[in-house]
């Protein structure tokens, strides 16, 4: 079975600074894809990052990079720069092949001014 | 601009009631999904439907049944809500086939509360 671990429930930063939200994930497959989503209060959860298991360069989309260690089943999110609408649930998923999605717990960004 | 849109933001049901969750996507995605967001459990699938009539068990589907009658459209029905089925639900499509790096679009989620 594929399972997803998010060990950090809550994180907070203060605002401008970097913040890393870490999430392993549990698979035989060495062929898949990993997802970083937002979950901002009360509106839609969107993608945030993603990254293909083949590709050993770490993805990056502007403020936001991943740290993929494929030996050891890591896929953290890094967060730069952090703003205050970067407060969020975010959310490690995981897609082998076929349909499904595997997704974590969740972790909680609090951004303090 | 893709969308998933779902029927009510917001709905209080009693408990024995039959309840439909409805869910619209328009980017033609062959995959549709309902899930269940409860704090610190994270999302749960419900059931899942990769093609018109087609539906597969997810994680949680006790207590739930699904309907696909055309590819946009995929709904979520409550035999005869309960209490414990209090919670958030998502639905979400995505694509099939090769294109794996095509992420699941959600929607805005139905928060359900029964009494």
């Amino acid at each position: 079975a594929q399972t997803v671990t998010q060990s950090q429930p809550e994180m907070s930063v203060q605002e401008a600074e970097t913040v890393t939200l870490s999430c392993t994930y549990d698979t035989s497959e060495s062929d898949y894809y990993l997802f970083w989503y937002k979950q901002p209060p009360s509106r839609q959860m969107i993608l945030v990052i993603r990254q293909e298991a083949y590709k050993q360069q770490n993805a990056t989309e502007n403020r936001f990079s991943v740290n993929f260690q494929k030996a050891a089943k890591s896929f953290s999110l890094k967060i730069s720069d952090s703003q205050l609408g970067d407060a969020a649930m975010y959310f490690c998923a995981y897609r082998k092949t076929g349909n499904q999605f595997y997704f974590g717990t969740g972790t909680s960004l609090t951004v303090i001014p | 601009d893709v969308k998933v849109t779902q029927s009510s933001r917001y709905l209080v049901k009693r408990t024995g009631e039959k309840v439909f969750l409805e869910c619209v996507q328009d980017m033609d995605h062959e995959n549709m999904f309902w899930y269940r967001q409860d704090p610190g459990l994270g999302l749960r699938l419900i059931y899942f439907s990769y093609d018109v009539k087609m539906k597969e068990k997810g994680d949680i589907p006790e207590g739930y049944s699904v309907s696909r009658e055309k590819k946009e459209r995929f709904s979520l029905i409550l035999e005869s809500a309960s209490t414990n089925q209090t919670s958030m639900y998502l639905c979400a499509s995505s694509t099939s086939g090769p294109r794996m790096y095509n992420e699941q679009f959600f929607g805005p989620g139905t928060r359900l509360t029964v009494l």
